[in-house]
């Protein structure tokens, strides 16, 4: 069974610093890997996305992600950090199997960013 | 021009009591999901309707059923309502050939 690891419950960053969120998965086949936000009281945003291709995919708000299927690692950064990123931050994985299986999350990072 | 929403998105009921909680997209998204998130903000997958089908069923209690009158539509009816739903339910749906999900604001579910 598919599985993903955030091993950063709370990460504090001061605002301007960069950032690096670390997510590893586990699955058989290729992944499809994605990251997603959740700022407090909404509802999860789509940051961006790996099927395929180049290893570091771009999204918006200025993150980016790098996939390492070495160290199975899809880890989250961005080089500079705003108040307003501070949310809960989850990566997941998807079936590549082309079935209607649902997203399986990790518990999430809580970013907490100082001014 | 909301691309998943949810009603409610807050609802308070005591235990025993029946409710529902719809959900409605207008992607033209082919297959819709239910997640439970629970009070450590861990998401989990419940269910997914795929031309109102039934495609998975995760452990979840019979209490829980997904209704699915059309494509655009999925809505989740619990019956006998106990503490341990308290959760935030998310709706979210994707399109075929593509494995992005997009997710509804929520409905935050407190069971007393």
């Amino acid at each position: 069974a598919q599985s993903v690891t955030q091993p950063d419950i709370h990460i504090t960053v001061s605002e301007g610093a960069s950032l690096e969120l670390r997510c590893n998965y586990s699955y058989g086949a290729t992944p499809y890997l994605f990251w997603y936000v959740q700022s407090p009281g909404q509802g999860l945003q789509l940051l961006l996305k790996y099927f395929s291709g180049d290893t570091l995919v771009q999204g918006i708000k200025g993150f980016e992600a790098e996939f390492k299927r070495s160290q199975s690692s899809f880890n989250l950064r961005k080089p500079s950090v705003h108040w307003s990123d501070a949310a809960e931050y989850f990566c997941a994985v998807g079936d590549s199997g082309g079935g209607a299986d649902g997203l399986t999350f990790g518990k999430g990072t809580h970013l907490i960013i100082q001014p | 021009d909301t691309a998943v929403s949810q009603t409610p998105k807050y609802l308070v009921t005591q235990m025993g009591n029946d409710k529902s909680i719809k959900c409605e997209q207008n992607l033209g998204h082919d297959t819709m999901y239910w997640y439970k998130q629970d009070s450590k903000k861990f998401l989990k997958i419940m269910f997914s309707y795929n031309n109102k089908e039934l495609i998975i069923n995760e452990t979840v209690p019979n209490r829980f059923s997904p209704k699915s009158p059309d494509k655009a539509h999925l809505n989740l009816h619990i019956n006998s309502l106990e503490l341990g739903d308290s959760a935030v339910y998310f709706c979210a749906s994707r399109r075929d050939n593509s494995y992005e999900q997009y997710f509804g604001p929520g409905t935050r579910l407190t069971v007393t």
